[in-house]
C-alpha cells in the first residue's frame, strides 16, 4: 500500500537549521514534493525532486534517495515566520499520478 | 503567484441543507482536484478531473459530487450536509504537462455543519 512517514512536531530556535525528514512507501514515484501551510492557510509549492540528490532554492534544500525511500527538507537561517507544517506528498505512478500526502510535520520556530 | 480562488471562505450551515463550494481558477490548467483535509491530518484526495466533462472520484469516499463543464470552474455539492461533513476542503489545479506538475492550492473552505 501507499504510506508516507514524517514527524508530527518540531521544535527549534530563530537562526537555527532544521531537517525535517520523509519516508514513504509506495507502489510508484514519479516525484516528490515539499508543500509549507501555515495554519489556517493553503499549502504552497516549496521544492520538487525526482532524481536523486540535493535541490538547493535559497533558505531551503530538498534532498531525495529513492533506493532507500527517503527525502528530506533543510531550512537555513530560520525565521518566525517559517512555524508553519511542512507536508511531504509522492506522486504515485499507480494512482495515475496523483499526490499522496502525508500528515505533515508542525514547526514551531522559537526566538 | 497562483490564480485559483474558493468561496465561501467559511460556511456554517444546518444538517441537511444542500450547499456548493466553489472553485475557480485563471490559469488555464487542465487538471483540478479537491481535497479535504481534517485539523493536524493529511490532505485527502475525494474528487479530481483532468479536463472539461471528465470527473474522477478520488482516495476516499466523500457523499459530494463535482461538475466540469468549464476549464476554469470546479464546483463541489453536498446534496444534503451532516455533521461528519465538518472540514476544511482545498481546491488544486495543474497543468496537463509531464515533469513538474506543480499543484496550485486555493485559499480553502472551512465547512461547520450544525
Amino acid at each position: 500500500g501507499q504510506n508516507i512517514d514524517q514527524p508530527t512536531e518540531m521544535t527549534a530556535t530563530e537562526g537555527a537549521i532544521v531537517q525535517i525528514n520523509c519516508t514513504y512507501q509506495t507502489s510508484g514515484f514519479n516525484g516528490l514534493f515539499w508543500y509549507q501551510q501555515h495554519a489556517g492557510e493553503a499549502p504552497t509549492f516549496l521544492s520538487y525532486n525526482v532524481l536523486d540528490g540535493l535541490e538547493e532554492k535559497g533558505r531551503f534544500s530538498s534532498f531525495l534517495s529513492r533506493s532507500k525511500g527517503y527525502s528530506y527538507l533543510l531550512l537555513k537561517e530560520l525565521q518566525m515566520k517559517d512555524s508553519a507544517s511542512y507536508l511531504c506528498a509522492v506522486r504515485d505512478t499507480s494512482r495515475t499520478d496523483k499526490l499522496i500526502f502525508g500528515t505533515g510535520t508542525r514547526l514551531q520556530v522559537f526566538p | 503567484e497562483a490564480d485559483i480562488y474558493q468561496t465561501p471562505r467559511y460556511l456554517v450551515i444546518g444538517t441537511g441543507k444542500k450547499i456548493t463550494l466553489e472553485c475557480s481558477q485563471t490559469m488555464g490548467h487542465d487538471k483540478m482536484y479537491w481535497y479535504q483535509q481534517d485539523p493536524g491530518m493529511e490532505l485527502h484526495l475525494i474528487h479530481y478531473s483532468y479536463g472539461v466533462n471528465s470527473t474522477e472520484k478520488g482516495d476516499l469516499s466523500s457523499e459530494s459530487t463535482v461538475s466540469r463543464i468549464r476549464t476554469e470552474h470546479f464546483p463541489l455539492t453536498l446534496e444534503s450536509a451532516r455533521p461528519s461533513h465538518t472540514s476544511q476542503y482545498l481546491c488544486a489545479s495543474s497543468p496537463l504537462t509531464s515533469g513538474q506538475e506543480t499543484q496550485y492550492f486555493g485559499p480553502g473552505t472551512r465547512l461547520l455543519v450544525l
